[in-house]
């Protein structure tokens, strides 16, 4: 069945460093793709989303590809900030938008 | 943006007894309601879809007797544990979105713990 796959944290960062959160996934058909955040005691936001071969997905610094060749959806900022610390989830749509298929999360911890 | 409110966000219970789980939309109508379930490492996994006044759909290997879904209102979902036992300590979360919206809200989570 459709799965997804990413890196196992907790990811530690200084602040300012490059981050990128490993994601793959596996899927008959053609599936979106998405990013989830949650901020501590909070609940999961959607981050960004693409819903086809080569989009971008982008929002507060993050971006990432969809990327059908590789069937992966690698999340990336430029400089990470304290604010970001928080768990992040990779989906994927299966069957309709009703069927979110996550990925375990991945810790980020951003220190000053 | 839209707020979906979960309680408890921990609870610790004695294996045989039941655990109530609220889930609300604060300042929207949910007409369907999802509840997911995380076992530590493991990926959020969905439970079940319940649409508001209508039996939950379960998905396949959730036991529907154990895992009661009520959806009685537009605001509210509930999911018991009905008599817990270690194994079914996990994380929990609900997620809701209206009737023709796509997006999809979620709820902070409840840790459940059996002893």
């Amino acid at each position: 069945g459709d799965s997804v796959t990413q890196m196992e944290g907790p990811v530690t960062l200084s602040e300012e460093a490059f981050l990128t959160i490993n994601c793959t996934y596996t899927a008959t058909g053609y599936p979106s793709l998405f990013w989830y955040v949650q901020y501590p005691g909070e609940g999961l936001q959607l981050l960004l989303k693409a819903t086809k071969a080569d989009d971008k997905g982008s929002n507060k610094g993050f971006e990432a590809t969809y990327r059908k060749e590789t069937t992966s959806f690698h999340l990336e900022k430029g400089s990470v900030q304290v604010s970001d610390s928080a768990v992040y989830f990779c989906a994927l749509n299966s069957g309709g938008y009703n069927k979110l298929i996550f990925g375990a999360g991945t810790r980020l911890a951003v220190h000053p | 943006g839209a707020v979906v409110s979960q309680h408890p966000s921990r609870v610790i219970c004695k294996s045989g007894t039941s655990v109530k789980i609220e889930c609300r939309s604060l300042d929207f109508q949910a007409t369907t309601m999802f509840w997911y379930r995380q076992f530590p490492k493991q990926s959020l996994m969905l439970m079940a879809t319940s649409n508001e006044g209508s039996k939950a759909t379960y998905e396949q290997g959730v036991e529907k007797d154990k895992f009661l879904i009520n959806h009685a209102s537009l605001t509210l979902s509930t999911l018991t544990v009905t008599s817990a036992h270690p194994e079914d300590s996990s994380f929990y979360i609900c997620s809701a979105r209206w009737a023709t919206g796509e997006k999809l809200f979620f709820g902070s989570g409840t840790q459940l713990s059996v002893l």
